[in-house]
């Protein structure tokens, strides 16, 4: 397709359960970055992918959270035994490049219930 | 802490009037800020962007203001359409990430 793929689009698991979001991006993007909201809240920076540098890990909330991407396009964000507070709408979007003047484009969301 | 806020979470608006949604912020090393649009079970959209060395953007229906003094961003719809309800995210950038506000949802009503 011409967007930004997510899937799940809904999960649902049990607390302590682990769960893979994944995310495919426009083709030929080389940026890609995962955000979260969470009810009542805005959207809350995860990672940031940009083509093959170190990605910014700086948003993950604790070590639970990782994702990679393989061969610059694919991204899977992995949450380990996750918690009921894990719960959010987990959003994926790529971008041609990742300077701020470049637009981003989202994908339609995972969202993930931890029962 | 929110570094993008946006203090009214719902809006209604009368077809055809305007709307004026509301962001503020609190970084002043943002350079470059957006409006994106999302309706229900979708993604965010892209609507329209300002970078800091401008003070208004316009885009057919929709103008972008921003006030750097005042660390104020506003998004103008005139005229308000009702496929124009949705929820509205502000958001600024600087350098790699992108800092989103909470929403206001915006409801033109026919």
């Amino acid at each position: 397709g011409a967007g930004v793929s997510q899937s799940p689009s809904n999960k649902v698991t049990e607390k302590g359960k682990d769960v893979e979001l994944r995310c495919d991006p426009i083709s030929g993007h080389t940026a890609l970055y995962w955000y979260r909201q969470s009810l009542g809240q805005g959207l809350e920076f995860l990672i940031y992918f940009q083509g093959n540098s170190a990605p910014d890990k700086s948003g993950l909330p604790s070590d639970r959270f990782s994702a990679e991407r393989t061969g610059g396009s694919v991204s899977t964000l992995t949450i380990q035994r996750t918690q009921q507070e894990d719960s959010a709408v987990y959003l994926c979007a790529s971008s041609f490049q990742g300077a701020p003047m470049t637009e981003a484009f989202f994908g339609q969301g995972t969202r993930l219930t931890v029962v | 802490d929110q570094q993008v806020k946006q203090n009214s979470p719902s809006l209604s608006v009368q077809e055809g009037r305007i709307s004026i949604l509301n962001c503020d912020y609190t970084n002043s090393m943002f350079d470059y800020f957006l409006w994106y649009k999302k309706y229900p079970a979708e993604g965010p959209t892209f609507l329209i962007s300002i970078s800091s060395i401008k003070d208004k953007n316009e885009d057919g229906r929709f103008t972008v203001f921003l006030n750097k003094s005042a660390k104020h961003l506003s998004l103008h719809i005139v005229p308000s359409q009702p496929g124009d309800s949705a929820v509205y995210f502000c958001a600024a950038s600087t350098g790699n990430q992108f800092y989103f506000g909470t929403g206001t949802s915006l409801t033109v009503i026919p």
